[in-house]
């Protein structure tokens, strides 16, 4: 397996921008879980699905972000507008049961300028 | 509510010598602890866990950590660091009641040859 997929790696916006995130889970994984890595508050877990059900949002910071997930095999997660206050590192993580071992994709490094 | 404190931003080792990085966590009920380990532009890797069982669990590339319930700590060893185990390394708990992981500030780990 390829494990989990991110794209881009890199995104560089303007201020006001919409800016899509997208993940593809390991195939067979329950669960996927949406974080951001900043040095200020480290790693922060924004949100997480299971079987494509979103089950926990307490972790979106307002209502400029916004997840999906439309199937098992492909994530979103949306910042509209973005703001330079959400540069940051963006990973995705799936899990096979929820309660065990976390599998990151590479992240993606936002910057809004 | 769950937490997880690294006590130490950096811990720094000479190669060949053992290395600790340490851990405490607070959790109502039996904890679910792992570490994870993160090189530079890359995603979290998962390294052990403690579910049940012996308190000493073994992972990959020779770490091992010690789960203490008095102390309630799961501190993270290695008997003899390398220059190429220099990387972040997160502690990460979650209740076996729930599907939120909650993960440390980390601790940069510095091998010098």
């Amino acid at each position: 397996d390829a494990g989990v997929i991110q794209s881009p790696r890199h995104e560089v916006t303007e201020m006001g921008q919409e800016v899509t995130l997208r993940c593809k889970p390991i195939s067979g994984h329950d669960y996927l879980f949406w974080y951001r890595q900043t040095m200020m508050r480290g790693l922060e877990l924004l949100i997480y699905f299971n079987n494509n059900v979103p089950i926990d949002d307490s972790g979106m910071p307002e209502d400029r972000f916004s997840a999906k997930m439309p199937n098992a095999s492909f994530s979103t997660l949306k910042i509209q507008p973005s703001e330079p206050r959400d540069s940051a590192v963006y990973f995705c993580a799936s899990s096979p049961l929820g309660r065990e071992t976390q599998y990151f994709g590479p992240g993606t490094r936002l910057l809004v300028l | 509510a769950q937490s997880v404190a690294q006590p130490e931003d950096q811990v720094n080792v000479a190669e060949g010598n053992p290395l600790t990085v340490k851990c405490t966590y607070s959790v109502s009920g039996n904890p679910y602890l792992f570490w994870y380990v993160q090189y530079p532009n890359r995603g979290l890797q998962f390294l052990l866990k403690y579910i049940t069982g012996d308190n000493l669990v073994k992972g990959s590339y020779g770490f091992e950590a010690e789960f203490n319930k008095s102390q309630t700590s799961f501190h993270l060893k290695k008997p003899s660091a390398l220059v190429s185990d220099s990387a972040l390394y997160f502690c990460a708990v979650r209740d076996m009641t729930g599907f939120k992981t909650i993960f440390g500030a980390g601790t940069r780990l510095f091998v010098k040859a």
